[in-house]
């Protein structure tokens, strides 16, 4: 099955900087990448995805790149702020499955 | 609308006790999904269901989990003889259609499992 691994489990940057977290992927087959999103006591919440028909997708402060020949992808926030501070987790699957492979995520904290 | 629903928000057991949890997913959605979260850690997935059947039930992980969706709506995921590692936030998500295929899973806000 498929086995995502993230790095790193948690990331402290000052307000305002770039946070970068990155993923890799071992199933070649995979084809969709969602990003989610999970504040202290809240349910996962989808903040952005990519298909592996696109290299890159940015939506206002948030962008995701993905590498399919080295099988990994990363999460790029700039301007960094308070609110930004949650767990990330990446995720994992392919258009012919249904369950999704998550890395253990990475605890966010943005210093003000 | 309504997002999906969980109840109860936590539950606390004792080891050898059996307990529901359920999960009301979003209308008209098809597609259903247990997961569980440990601590510190990612979801991992139990159990997905596409209407009524359990189209995979591969992330069990032993017979004393079981999950039902008798009306191909709300699920309950039952769980016999609790064990201390059993201790979890459980979530249930729903997607339109077949996850995987780029369908957003939508998240309920989890059951958060205590087996003393």
């Amino acid at each position: 099955g498929e086995n995502v691994e993230q790095h790193p489990s948690t990331l402290s940057v000052q307000e305002g900087d770039s946070a970068v977290i990155k993923c890799t992927y071992s199933d070649s087959a995979s084809n969709y990448f969602p990003w989610y999103k999970q504040e202290l006591g809240k349910r996962p919440q989808l903040i952005i995805d990519i298909r592996s028909n696109v290299g890159e997708k940015k939506d206002q402060r948030i962008a995701v790149t993905l590498n399919k020949t080295a099988k990994h992808f990363s999460l790029h926030i700039t301007e960094t702020q308070p609110e930004d501070s949650a767990v990330y987790f990446c995720a994992a699957t392919s258009s012919n499955d249904y369950k999704l492979s998550f890395g253990a995520g990475t605890t966010v904290t943005v210093r003000a | 609308g309504a997002g999906v629903s969980q109840t109860p928000s936590n539950k606390v057991t004792e080891k050898g006790k059996y307990v529901e949890l359920r999960c009301d997913p979003i209308s008209g959605h098809t597609a259903l999904y247990w997961y569980r979260q440990s601590l510190g850690q990612g979801p991992e997935f139990l159990i997905y269901f596409q209407g009524t059947g359990a189209a995979d039930d591969s992330g069990l992980p032993n017979d004393r989990f079981f999950a039902v969706r008798p009306e191909g709506s709300v699920s309950t995921l039952k769980i016999q003889r609790t064990e201390r590692g059993d201790s979890a936030m459980y979530l249930c998500a729903s997607s339109p259609t077949r996850g995987g295929g780029y369908n957003e899973q939508f998240f309920g806000p989890g059951t958060r499992l205590t087996v003393l």
